[in-house]
This record gives C-alpha cells, structure tokens and sequence, in this order.
C-alpha cells in the first residue's frame, strides 16, 4: 500500500537558519509527492508538489522539496526559517483506494517551532 | 473567493444526538473531500464526491456516518447516533480535480461528543 513516513514528531530550529522536515514513501510505480501547512485552527493549505521532472521542487513561502528517488525520500527545506514558518507540516502521497480511485494519504505530521 | 465554508465551527453534543456537519466548497471545484483529524489516528479521508456523486466512501467509520451531495456547492456529513469516539476536526476540502492534485481545506468542525 502507497504510505508516507513522517519519522519526527517535531522539529526545533532558530530563526534564519536553514530547516528541514523528513518525509520518506512508499509506492509501487512513480510517486506523485505533496506538502501541506496546518497553521493552528486552520484547514490545511497546499505547498507544493513533485509529480515529475526536476528533483528539485520550489513552492510557496519560500518552501522546496528535494525528490530522492534511491532514498525514496521528500524532505522540505527551507534556507532560512521565520518564526511564522511555525505550524504543522504533512507529507502526502497519491495513492490508490481498494475501489480502484485515486486519494491522497497523508502523514502523521511534523510540528515545526521556529525560536526567535 | 471565501475559499471553502464550513458550519458549525464548534459543535458539543451528547452522545446518541443526530449532528450535522456542513460544507459549502469553492464555486467551480468538481470534487469534494470529508476528511477526519484525531491525535491518535491523524488525517483520515472518509468519503469524497466527484460533481455530487460518491466515489469513495471507504473511509467511512460505520453506518452511523453518512454523506450527501445534493447540489454542487452543498454537502453534509451526518452522524446518528453520535459516540465519544467520534470527537475530533472534521475537514471539508474542495479541489478543481485530478490535475493539479491540489486541495483547498476549510477551516474545520471540532466535534466534541460528550
């Protein structure tokens, strides 16, 4: 089954330095890989997505994505973190449901807390 | 756009009453998403529609939980009867479609069952 791999619970960085957040998959076939931010007492919002071409993948507020395929990995970055960059942060994953429809299934989501 | 609308924001019930969560998703979006959000279970898709009709509901916990799609910019998800166990964020997301694989969320229902 097509699954995502969160493996921190949180993540601490300072303000201005570089941040990461882990994702690993597991798909059969190409993988179709996205980023999502849940800021508290909100919906979730899209950040950005790798379906095909460059590994490197830019989004929105200054987020990328860096597709891995021998470490079947998707790590978000981020050059310099704001203390507004604070939220939870899911990986995702196009997957196929036992109807035969595609969905996507999420992680378990990592906090992100930006220090001033 | 005001984005995806949900009703109500909060919802306290007692357990065995009938709730009603609802959702009005984006003007022109064909696809509509019911997800579930618990500590313990994470982000669940239950039920999603495709122009108002059901594509996959396996993600549907039990027959006490239903979902229609009368109408393209309306949606409910019903509970009857409703348990503690049911408590947790309930997301509406709407989505343009399959090609873009983006999906815009409302703000949310907590459900608390008591």
């Amino acid at each position: 089954a097509q699954s995502v791999a969160q493996p921190e619970d949180q993540v601490n960085v300072a303000e201005g330095n570089p941040l990461t957040v882990k994702c690993t998959y597991s798909v059969s076939g190409n993988p179709y890989l996205f980023w999502y931010v849940q800021y508290p007492n909100r919906g979730l919002q899209f950040l950005l997505k790798y379906i095909t071409g460059d590994n490197l993948v830019k989004g929105s507020y200054g987020f990328e994505a860096e597709f891995n395929k021998s470490q079947t990995s998707f790590h978000l970055k981020k050059p310099s973190a704001l203390v507004s960059d604070s939220a939870l942060y899911f990986c995702a994953v196009r997957a196929w449901g036992n109807t035969g429809f595609q969905k996507l299934v999420f992680g378990t989501g990592t906090r992100l807390l930006v220090s001033p | 756009d005001a984005g995806v609308i949900q009703s109500p924001r909060h919802e306290v019930t007692e357990m065995g009453q009938e709730v009603t969560l609802r959702c009005k998703p984006i003007s022109g979006h064909d696809y509509l998403f019911w997800y579930r959000q618990t500590m313990m279970r994470g982000l669940e898709l239950l039920i999603y529609f495709n122009n108002n009709v059901p594509i996959d509901d396996s993600g549907m916990p039990e027959d006490r939980f239903s979902a229609k799609m009368p109408n393209a910019s309306f949606s409910t998800l019903k509970i009857q009867p409703s348990e503690p166990r049911d408590s947790a964020v309930y997301f509406c997301a709407s989505s343009p479609g399959w090609g873009s694989y983006e999906q815009y969320f409302g703000p949310g229902t907590r459900l608390t069952v008591t």
